[in-house]
């Protein structure tokens, strides 16, 4: 039984690149969150999908950044023109409906040159 | 969401049992406390959630205290692979999925000794 699965688990972008972060949600379940952890920071809630909806995106940037749930395939975090304030670790969690615990992919770093 | 107080760091002894600590005197009635941890480079990991009762399964066990105002993880034998940050969150769970955002604090940075 696979948990939530992200890749790159690394992603290195110059400055005005565009990067794209992927996470495969565990299989049954269909709602899925996107946080950001700084560096020496906590958790920071990004965004909450369910199958091609979002829901809640009260902790996403206003501009530059998207996400997307697709009726098929995984979800996607988009940051459009990156900057170097944007270095951190971005986490994918799922769960199988409302109310349920949030399990959690290991990660994808972003570094920005 | 209602706020959550961890202590910043506690130790503890290989094969003896962890006590963690979580002061969250907001509660609301339909917020259940959740707990996390973060081992070193990984995604946060669930562990248990409980909402009055008393809660255990295979990691560890959960005590709410009657008024609910706080809450003790126990991790009845630590081992070294336990060292991690562990983070209490408190979250409402309603009918149609209100906050399905969990809001993670500093939590307690747990050591284990060997």
């Amino acid at each position: 039984n696979a948990g939530v699965m992200q890749n790159p688990r690394h992603l290195v972008r110059r400055r005005g690149q565009e990067a794209r972060l992927r996470c495969s949600p565990m299989k049954g379940h269909s709602h899925v969150y996107w946080y950001r952890q700084l560096p020496e920071e906590g958790l920071k809630f990004m965004v909450y999908l369910q199958k091609e909806n979002i829901i809640d995106e009260s902790g996403m940037p206003k501009e530059r950044f998207s996400a997307e749930f697709p009726k098929e395939g995984p979800s996607i975090l988009r940051i459009q023109q990156v900057v170097r304030g944007d270095s951190a670790a971005y986490f994918c969690a799922s769960s199988p409906g409302i109310n349920q615990p949030q399990h959690f992919g290991d990660g994808t770093r972003l570094s920005i040159l | 969401d209602a706020k959550t107080t961890q202590p910043t760091s506690m130790d503890c002894a290989e094969g003896r049992a962890a006590n963690l600590p979580c002061n969250h005197s907001t509660i609301s009635g339909n917020e259940y406390v959740y707990w996390y941890r973060q081992i070193h480079s990984q995604g946060p990991q669930y562990i248990i959630h409980g909402l009055k009762n008393n809660e255990t399964n295979e990691m560890a066990s959960l005590i709410i205290t009657e008024d609910r105002k706080s809450s003790t993880l126990i991790l009845p034998h630590a081992t070294l692979r336990d060292t991690a940050v562990y983070y209490c969150i408190v979250r409402v769970a309603e009918l149609r999925g209100g906050s399905e955002k969990l809001v993670f604090g500093k939590g307690t940075k747990l050591t284990v000794n060997p």
